[in-house]
C-alpha cells in the first residue's frame, strides 16, 4: 500500500456517460496530480492541485475537470466519455511542488 | 511543447547482461527523476538527481544527469528477473519548481531471459 488510495479500481461504462475518479493523498501530501497512461501514449499530465487550488494543467480535455476539497482528496470527472478516454487514470502526491510522487493503484476506465 | 524522449522503448537481456536505458529532454531540467512499473502495478519513485554530472548509485543501479542537465541514463549491472517492468524517467522543466509537475518519458520495457 503507497498511501495514495484511487477508488474505482476498475470501471466500465458506455460512451456518452459521465464517470467521477477519487483519490486521497499520502497522509501529509498538499499536491495531487492525475495522469493518464494508455499504451501508445504512456503518462500523460492532467493537471494539479496544491492545497486546495489549481497548480498546473496540461493537456486536459475540456470534457475533463478536476477539484481538491478542503480535506485534500481529489476528484477527477470525466464526461461525454469516448472510446478513445480508455485508459488507466493514476493519481500520484507529493508533500509539496518538489520530490517524488507516490502513485495510487490508478483506475482503470473502460469506455464501451 | 516541452518532450522527454526515452530510449530503447523494449530492451530483451539474458539473466546476468547489463541493461541501459537514456533520457533526453528538448529543455533544461530542474530535476530528473527516475521510476519503476511492475506489470500491472504503479509507477514507483526510484530516485532524483538534482545537480549537473550527478552520479547516484542504488545496489546495482546507477543513475547519472548530464553536465548540461538534458540527459540522464540508468545503468543496471548484471540484471535479475526481478529487474522486469518499465522504467520511466520523469524531468521537472526548469523554472516550474512551483508546480512540481513532471513530464514523463515514452519508457523502456526491460524483459530478462532466465
Amino acid at each position: 500500500d503507497s498511501g495514495v488510495t484511487q477508488t474505482p479500481k476498475h470501471l466500465i461504462t458506455a460512451t456518452g456517460q459521465r464517470v467521477t475518479l477519487r483519490c486521497s493523498p499520502r497522509s501529509g501530501d498538499l499536491s495531487v496530480y492525475w495522469y493518464q497512461q494508455s499504451l501508445d501514449q504512456g503518462l500523460q499530465f492532467l493537471i494539479q492541485y496544491y492545497n486546495g487550488e489549481e497548480r498546473a494543467k496540461g493537456n486536459i480535455l475540456e470534457r475533463f475537470s478536476a477539484q481538491q476539497f478542503p480535506d485534500l482528496h481529489s476528484e477527477l470527472n470525466l464526461s461525454s466519455l469516448e472510446l478513445g478516454d480508455s485508459a488507466l487514470y493514476f493519481c500520484a502526491s507529493s508533500p509539496r511542488t518538489e520530490g517524488g510522487y507516490t502513485f495510487g493503484s490508478g483506475t482503470r476506465l473502460t469506455v464501451v | 511543447g516541452q518532450q522527454v524522449m526515452q530510449i530503447p522503448q523494449y530492451q530483451h537481456v539474458q539473466e546476468g547482461e547489463d541493461f541501459t536505458t537514456y533520457c533526453n529532454s528538448s529543455t533544461t531540467l530542474s530535476n530528473i527523476q527516475w521510476y519503476k512499473q511492475r506489470p500491472g502495478g504503479h509507477p514507483v519513485f526510484l530516485i532524483q538527481l538534482v545537480k549537473s554530472g550527478e552520479v547516484k548509485k542504488q545496489k546495482r543501479l546507477t543513475f547519472q544527469f548530464g553536465e548540461a542537465k538534458k540527459n540522464s541514463s540508468l545503468h543496471i549491472t548484471a540484471t535479475q528477473t526481478t529487474d522486469v517492468g518499465t522504467y520511466f524517467c520523469a524531468g521537472q522543466p526548469y523554472g516550474s519548481s512551483n508546480t512540481g509537475k513532471l513530464i514523463f518519458g515514452q519508457g523502456t520495457t526491460l524483459q530478462v531471459k532466465p
